[in-house]
């Protein structure tokens, strides 16, 4: 069964500064879909990025681009210029085709002032 | 285009009964997913509809139930609630065809409190 972890439970980053999100998956595949997302106190899950597998470009969406390492299993996120509404839980995910979105534990980025 | 709606945001029920939610996808998206948030277990899935059909379900007991009707708006029921089933219930659809098909979009959740 896929896995994605994440290991760090907490991070925190003073504003304006950059910051990386780690987190690994295991599978046995290999077309698949990777994502983060964010979820704010108000616990609405909002999309961050997005990974095909099949591309080799790492994905950027602004100030958030990912570091994708196939081989490795790996898919850090990494926040440029951070922001006070960056704080937030950020969840990785896993999906292949149709299939159910595999999550990690989170990761709780503060951001502070 | 609206988001993912769900009703009621917050419920609270007691040990035994029952809870009916909904969820609205977003307009053209067919297929519902819903996933149980709580502290201990994080994220979990527990069953999608596409097109009326349950096309994937979860590690979840037979309380917990679900479908989608023909406008693809989707209700989960739960049947004697236990305190456990105290969670955030999310919703979320996805795109019918093309690109983006495997990408899921979330609704604000329904926050239910078992006593």
């Amino acid at each position: 069964a896929q896995t994605v972890t994440q290991s760090q439970p907490e991070m925190s980053v003073q504003e304006a500064e950059t910051v990386t999100l780690s987190c690994t998956y295991d599978t046995s595949e290999s077309d698949y879909y990777l994502f983060w997302y964010k979820q704010p106190p108000s616990r609405q899950m909002i999309l961050v990025i997005r990974q095909e597998a099949y591309k080799q470009q790492n994905a950027t969406e602004n100030r958030f681009s990912v570091n994708f390492q196939k081989a490795a299993k790996s898919f850090s996120l990494k926040i440029s210029d951070s922001q006070l509404g960056d704080a937030a839980m950020y969840f990785c995910a896993y999906r292949r085709g149709a299939q159910k979105l595999v999550f990690g534990q989170g990761t709780r980025l503060t951001i502070n002032p | 285009k609206a988001g993912v709606t769900q009703t009621p945001r917050y419920l609270i029920k007691t040990r035994g009964q029952q809870v009916t939610l909904s969820c609205s996808p977003i307009s053209g998206h067919r297929s519902v997913s819903w996933y149980q948030q709580t502290p201990g277990q994080g994220l979990q899935f527990l069953f999608e509809y596409f097109s009326e059909t349950q096309r994937n379900k979860g590690n979840f007991p037979g309380r917990f139930s679900g479908r989608q009707f023909s406008n693809s708006r989707s209700e989960m029921n739960v049947s004697t609630l236990e305190l456990g089933d105290s969670a955030l219930y999310l919703c979320a659809s996805s795109p019918p065809t093309g690109g983006g098909t495997d990408t899921q979009y979330f609704g604000p959740g329904t926050r239910l409190t078992v006593l």
